[in-house]
């Protein structure tokens, strides 16, 4: 139990399009979801929360309207970046908070490598 | 402010040869410490959760502690397919109900045959 899945896994992109990524908890109900993006050699930096059925919550210093979330049911949330640009290439990786393991812990996806032209 | 260091930052280890990553801490209202293995290019995979001062996890050649300060995740005979980074996370009381982690920075582990 308690296995999350990004789609897809790998993006290359122009600049100025938009991406959107996928993140499903499989075998679970995940009231909420995690979106974090990470740079090489450096920890996660979470960039928002997202429960389902509102409005997700961005960390600070994350453009709201750069990164747009949906956590539309238990088991699916996306990540659209718009308008992409060189500096939004990263790894961006989501978790869901829920599954066999307990009320606190974070299942993460495999994550998602974009990368902007 | 929340805050969480881990040492040392990369560590290289002979196969067999035993240690321990540290993972220190302030935080206020501690609900949960996380510790997880990342291998390049993939997500983090969930190892432990510990709550209280006291308490030990283990799972095969790994064993995780902690301290009212700090985590210890001891590494006993290690082998080369435990090289990674491990990352340690806080949870700190709900703010607003998001039940976000504080992450460290990691340790890079490589063990070699």
């Amino acid at each position: 139990g308690a296995v999350v899945s990004q789609h897809p896994s790998r993006v290359i992109c122009k600049s100025g399009t938009s991406v959107k990524i996928e993140c499903r908890s499989l075998d679970f109900q995940a009231t909420t979801m995690f979106w974090y993006r990470q740079f090489p050699k450096q920890s996660l930096m979470l960039m928002a929360t997202s429960n389902e059925g509102s409005k997700a919550t961005y960390e600070q210093g994350v453009e709201k309207d750069k990164f747009l979330i949906n956590h539309a049911s238990l088991t699916l949330s996306t990540l659209t970046v718009t308008s992409a640009h060189p500096e939004d290439s990263s790894f961006y990786i989501c978790s869901a908070r829920g599954g066999t393991g307990g009320y606190n812990e974070q299942f993460f996806g495999p994550g998602t490598r974009l990368t902007v032209l | 402010e929340d805050q969480v260091t881990q040492s040392p930052e990369a560590l290289r280890l002979q196969e067999g040869e035993s240690s321990s990553l540290n993972c220190s801490y302030t935080v206020s209202g501690l609900r949960g410490l996380f510790w997880y293995r990342q291998d390049p290019g993939k997500g983090p995979e969930f190892l432990f959760t510990l709550y209280s001062a006291g308490e030990e996890k283990e799972k095969e050649r790994l064993k995780a502690t902690l301290t009212k300060k700090e985590s210890f995740l001891h590494i006993t005979a290690p082998k080369p397919e435990d090289s990674a980074t491990y990352l340690c996370a806080v949870q700190r009381g709900a703010i607003r109900g998001t039940y976000k982690y504080i992450f460290g920075t990691g340790t890079r582990l490589k063990v070699l045959a």
